[in-house]
């Protein structure tokens, strides 16, 4: 398993611009996958991206993959104050591996 | 989707007690439960895996006699804080690879307060 590093550390917006997050990575990958955590709150998943894959999207997020680059992006369109949380990037080998998060991007969105 | 509840949502108790963290996997077997601890501000930090029927694997710098885990069946894991001090006041939370493609499944986690 490897650590993601999310960029920036932290991101605040107006409702309704668009957010956008970016995480790097340092080995070959099967898949990334995205994660966001409320405040006080377990994790949720977000939307996991297969390393044969380019874009994905899933309602308001879109994430990009760049094996080339080693890295992906995740972008939240017509952000929400309900989107104000932390999100993670997990890059994963496959199967049931432990997953290493690193710092997060905390997003605050401003109504 | 697969669904883990984690309880207690949050404790309080005094130093030298133990506490213990439950997580059940509702509908989907966990063979396999992550355990991670996060403090204030920051990421979280994996402290062990478990596996049913088997040893749990602790991460370096992991005490694995003051954080015992238990993973007696395929629905259920525990982590004890044994001989709870202020300084595990933290806040917990299992994480199950859940089914595909839904990624992994955490739980909502626990706030453990030592005073």
């Amino acid at each position: 398993s490897q650590q993601g590093e999310e960029d920036p550390q932290a991101l605040s917006i107006q409702e309704g611009e668009n957010a956008t997050m970016n995480c790097s990575y340092k080995t070959s990958i099967n898949n990334l996958q995205w994660y966001r955590q409320n405040s006080g709150r377990g994790l949720v998943h977000l939307i996991l991206i297969r390393s044969n894959e380019r874009e994905k999207h899933s309602g308001r997020l879109r994430v990009t993959l760049d094996t080339s680059k080693k890295s992906s992006s995740l972008l939240i369109t017509a952000s929400r104050a309900a989107d104000t949380a932390s999100y993670f990037c997990a890059p994963s080998d496959g199967g049931s591996e432990k997953l290493v998060f690193g710092k997060g991007t905390k997003l605050t969105v401003n109504p | 989707g697969a669904v883990v509840s984690q309880h207690p949502s949050w404790v309080i108790c005094k130093s030298g007690t133990s506490v213990k963290i439950e997580c059940r996997s509702l509908d989907f077997q966990a063979t396999t439960m992550f355990w991670y601890r996060q403090f204030p501000k920051q990421s979280l930090m994996l402290m062990a895996t478990s596996n049913e029927g088997s040893k749990a694997t602790y991460e370096q710098g992991v005490e694995k006699d003051k954080f015992l885990i238990n993973h007696a069946s395929l629905t259920l894991s525990t982590l004890t804080v044994t001989s709870a001090h202020p300084e595990d006041s933290s806040f917990y939370i299992c994480s199950a690879p859940g089914l595909h493609p839904s990624g992994y499944t955490f739980g909502s986690g626990t706030r453990l307060t030592v005073v």
